[in-house]
């Protein structure tokens, strides 16, 4: 059964510093995604993983995939207020037709 | 625009009052899914479909059913609700396997 965590569940930063959020996964697979869900709404994707080495970056926000670690990483750089939300992992099942998801990180930056 | 609908977004009902949550995507997706979050347990998938008129069960597929009559729609009955139910709901369809997934705006079931 495919497992995936997240760490740290709670994050609590100032504005202007970095930090990263760690997903583990516990079986093989090569395809991760970032999503992020404000307070009330729905899910957006933030970005799509789809080989071991692939590094994607959106604005502040940088994610990797180590597929050998099984580990993912969520870089957060000089946070700002509007990066509050709750950010999930989710990993591809083999078959491609089930996403798992980690609990989720709630963060929480503040002025 | 390209989307995912759910209906109703917000249900209260009763326990054993049978009721549909519609989800409809206009994207062609051949594959969609139904999850439902929680605190503290994230999303966890309930049932999904690969193509009309397959289906199969996810994680927590009690209570729950479905079908996939036409590619667009993909329904989900709670046939007597209980209030281990009540819940967020989010519908979601993909292209292909291992494509990014869309979500619907969510459905808040609460049974009382």
């Amino acid at each position: 059964e495919l497992k995936v965590e997240q760490n740290p569940l709670f994050l609590s930063m100032q504005e202007g510093k970095n930090y990263t959020i760690y997903c583990n996964y516990s079986t093989t697979s090569d395809r991760l995604y970032w999503y992020r869900q404000d307070p009330g709404k729905s899910l957006e994707s933030l970005f799509v993983l789809l080989s071991n080495g692939a590094v994607k970056q959106e604005g502040r926000l940088m994610a990797s995939l180590d597929t050998k670690a099984r580990l993912s990483t969520l870089h957060i750089t000089a946070a700002v207020h509007d990066l509050s939300a709750t950010y999930f992992c989710a990993v591809d099942g083999t078959s491609g037709s089930r996403l798992t998801f980690g609990e989720g990180t709630q963060l929480t930056v503040n002025p | 625009e390209a989307q995912v609908t759910q209906n109703p977004r917000y249900l209260i009902t009763v326990t054993g009052k049978k009721l549909t949550v519609t989800c409809s995507q206009n994207m062609n997706h051949e594959y969609m899914s139904w999850y439902r979050q929680d605190p503290g347990l994230g999303l966890r998938q309930i049932y999904y479909s690969m193509n009309v008129e397959v289906t199969d069960k996810g994680d927590v597929p009690e209570g729950y059913k479905v079908s996939r009559k036409e590619k667009r729609n993909f329904p989900l009955i709670l046939e007597s609700p209980s209030p281990n139910q009540t819940s967020l709901y989010f519908c979601a369809s993909r292209g292909f396997p291992h494509a990014e997934q869309f979500f619907g705006p969510g459905t808040r079931l609460t049974v009382l």
